[in-house]
């Protein structure tokens, strides 16, 4: 089935740690971006890209780094995990960065 | 900064009623304004978009209404029914913002009582 496809679905880190969360999508977006959603919080953004090759900040990017080789993946690096980056993380796209959102199901991550 | 509210964080009603889920926005130049469903342990779902040029989206038993002037929206559900239980979210892109990223409300918490 099209659509955004996250990978883990759940994870468990020890400080210090580093790790990637995978985001993929098969509906040639050409936006993608990570948010992070905390309780009690809207949604918050990490890193988006508007294309291959092209990354840039949002809201929230410190400890996180991004990269976009391709148009269908995007995956997300922690660097140091620390017990602040306990959430759960989401990745969607877009055919434009105004349209419609389709989001992954989401990673829960958690940090010890 | 726009910054977006959703209020009440939750609310539970009878199966059958109409309601009326409610979004604000302190910065009235949009772009557009969209709703989202989170069902738990999922990913968001995409319910309906209202460009800043429209009055409201319909889609089933959902409709969106949008004032700018005011600086809200509302979602109307008819006849709710127990699936209709979930999280529900409201997003603004803002002209201000070169990049249209979203910013998002915290949800309305919504569960439907059989």
């Amino acid at each position: 089935n099209a659509g955004v496809t996250q990978t883990p679905k759940f994870q468990v880190l020890k400080t210090g740690q580093s790790m990637t969360l995978q985001c993929a999508q098969d509906m040639n977006h050409e936006y993608m971006s990570w948010y992070r959603q905390d309780p009690g919080m809207g949604l918050r953004l990490i890193h988006y890209s508007v294309g291959a090759g092209i990354t840039d900040q949002g809201e929230v990017p410190n400890g996180y780094n991004v990269s976009r080789s391709t148009t269908e993946d995007f995956p997300l690096r922690l660097l140091s995990a620390a017990p602040s980056q306990t959430s759960v993380y989401f990745c969607a796209s877009s055919y434009s960065p105004t349209g419609v959102y389709t989001f992954g199901s989401g990673t829960r991550l958690t940090v010890v | 900064k726009q910054e977006v509210t959703q209020i009440p964080a939750a609310l539970s009603v009878p199966e059958g009623e109409n309601l009326v889920l409610n979004c604000s926005f302190t910065d009235s130049a949009i772009y557009n304004l969209q709703w989202f469903r989170q069902d738990p342990g999922k990913g968001l779902t995409s319910l309906l978009l209202i460009q800043s040029s429209q009055r409201e989206q319909t889609s089933g038993r959902l409709n969106a209404s949008l004032d700018k002037s005011s600086g809200r929206s509302t979602l109307y559900i008819a006849a709710s029914q127990p699936g209709d239980s979930a999280t529900y979210l409201c997003a603004v892109r803002s002209l201000s913002d070169s990049n249209y990223q979203l910013i998002w409300g915290a949800g309305t918490k919504l569960i439907i009582k059989p």
